[in-house]
C-alpha cells in the first residue's frame, strides 16, 4: 500500500462545482502539504501544514482551501472550480528537517 | 526570473551513456538541495537530498553542489531506459521538510 494516498486519481468536473481532493498518509509525519503541477510552470505549493492546528498558505492559495482533520489527513478544496484550475494536484508529507514524500496526484479537469 | 531555472528538454540518449541534468538558482538563502524523479502519472520521488556544497553518490547517481555559483547537477552513469522520467531539481533554504522552490523539471529519455 502506497504511504501517501490521494483520492480520487482523476476527476472531471464543471465549472462552478465544488470539488474535494483528500490526502491520507501512513508514514507518521506531522508535516503535509498541497501543490499543483502545470507543464512549463513546475510544481507550486498551495497550501501547507505543520500540525492539526496549523495552517499556511502557499505561493497560489486564492480559490482554494484546506482541512486538517487528522494528522493523517489533509483535504484540499476547489471551493467554486474554474477552468484554470484543470491541473495536476499532489500532497506530499515530511516530518521537520527531513525531505517532502509525495503521492500519485490527482488529474483534475474543469470543463 | 524564477528562483530556480532547468532546461525542460527533452534530453535523448543512448542507452549506458553519462547523463548530465542540471539546474541554476538565485537566492543565497537555499543551503538544501533535492533532486526528484517523476514517471508519467506518477507522484515526484526523492532521489537525492544533499545539504550545502559538495557532492553526494549513490549508486549510479551522483548530485553535485557548487554555491559559490548557484549550480546544482545529478550525474547519472551507464544510463538505463528505466531511467527514462521527468527529473525535477528543487531547493530550500530550511531544510527539505519546509517549503521547496521546485524547478520546471527536465524530461530525459534513455533509448536502446
Amino acid at each position: 500500500d502506497a504511504d501517501v494516498t490521494q483520492t480520487p486519481r482523476n476527476r472531471i468536473t464543471k465549472t462552478g462545482k465544488r470539488i474535494m481532493l483528500e490526502c491520507s498518509q501512513t508514514k507518521g509525519h506531522d508535516r503535509m502539504y498541497w501543490y499543483r503541477q502545470d507543464p512549463g510552470l513546475g510544481l507550486r505549493l498551495i497550501y501547507y501544514s505543520f500540525d492539526v492546528k496549523d495552517i499556511n498558505k502557499g505561493e497560489i492559495s486564492d480559490g482554494y482551501s484546506v482541512s486538517r482533520q487528522a494528522q493523517a489527513k489533509f483535504s484540499l478544496s476547489l471551493e467554486s472550480a474554474i477552468p484554470n484550475q484543470t491541473a495536476l494536484y499532489f500532497c506530499a508529507t515530511s516530518s521537520l528537517g527531513q525531505p517532502q514524500h509525495f503521492g500519485d496526484g490527482t488529474r483534475l479537469s474543469i470543463l | 526570473q524564477k528562483e530556480v531555472e532547468q532546461d525542460p528538454g527533452p534530453l535523448s540518449v543512448p542507452e549506458g551513456a553519462i547523463v548530465s541534468l542540471n539546474c541554476t538558482y538565485s537566492n543565497s538563502a537555499f543551503q538544501y538541495f533535492m533532486w526528484y524523479r517523476q514517471y508519467s502519472r506518477k507522484g515526484p520521488e526523492l532521489l537525492m537530498y544533499t545539504y550545502s556544497s559538495g557532492n553526494k553518490e549513490d549508486g549510479r547517481f551522483t548530485a553535485q553542489v557548487d554555491k559559490s555559483s548557484k549550480y546544482i547537477s545529478l550525474f547519472i552513469r551507464d544510463s538505463q531506459p528505466s531511467d527514462s522520467a521527468t527529473y525535477l531539481c528543487a531547493c530550500s533554504s530550511t531544510g527539505g521538510g519546509n517549503k521547496l522552490t521546485f524547478g520546471t523539471g527536465t524530461q530525459l529519455k534513455v533509448e536502446l
